[in-house]
């Protein structure tokens, strides 16, 4: 079984520049979250794609955006990079959109915008 | 907004203390309210959910309606439970519901 993966590791933009962020979901699983961390901070749900179509969003502007493919595996893309953006970017992964089901997350990718 | 907040950003015992870390949620109707953690260089992992009333790692977390609250306890802390806690709504499963997860709180156990 292999699980959640998420690239680049590390990543460097400056303000105005687009970015994007992939991910991996595990095995078996067709739901993939989105979190922003920032620094010192408890993760901020993003959005989910769940079967490809988006499934519920959170607070973030329409300048977030995502993809989700028929492997499941999904990318998150930010436009108009600001400062604040500067965070870790995770993505986790589960079986189903309900809500009792256990989310397994990737390592995140560090995004830092100058 | 599905909103949870941790009291505590930081708890410190000593090792065979017993140990709390708070939780309240704000929002009515039935929250599904899970505990990941995560340890120092690894990836945040599920502690426990409280629809499965379960015991892992001797922590236990029960849902009090009355109080909104789903407080993580374990009677005796040990070293290796020493790690950033997070309180966190369900995975969504509805349209535009707004998940907003505790900031956490750091438990540092010492000997």
């Amino acid at each position: 079984e292999t699980g959640v993966t998420q690239s680049p590791t590390h990543l460097i933009k400056t303000r105005g520049q687009q970015v994007t962020l992939r991910c991996s979901s595990q095995s078996g699983h067709n739901t993939v979250s989105w979190y922003q961390q920032a620094l010192g901070q408890g993760p901020q749900f993003i959005f989910q794609y769940y079967r490809e179509e988006e499934n519920g969003r959170g607070n973030f502007p329409p300048r977030f955006s995502g993809l989700q493919f028929p492997n499941y595996s999904s990318e998150l893309n930010v436009n108009a990079l600001e400062l604040d953006d500067s965070a870790l970017y995770l993505c986790a992964s589960s079986f189903g959109s309900g809500s009792v089901n256990e989310q397994f997350f990737g390592p995140g990718t560090r995004l830092t915008v100058l | 907004a599905q909103r949870v907040t941790q009291p505590e950003k930081l708890l410190s015992v000593f090792k065979g203390a017993p140990v709390e870390l708070k939780c309240n949620y704000s929002y009515s109707g039935s929250p599904e309210l899970f505990w990941y953690v995560q340890y120092s260089r690894q990836r945040l992992q599920l502690l426990l959910r409280h629809i499965s009333r379960e015991s892992i790692k001797g922590f236990t977390a029960d849902l009090n309606k009355g109080e909104t609250s789903f407080h993580l306890k374990k009677p005796f802390a040990q070293e290796e439970d020493s790690a950033m806690y997070y309180c966190a709504p369900g995975p969504n499963a509805g349209n535009n519901r707004k998940l907003i997860w505790g900031l956490g709180t750091s438990l540092a156990v010492n000997p």
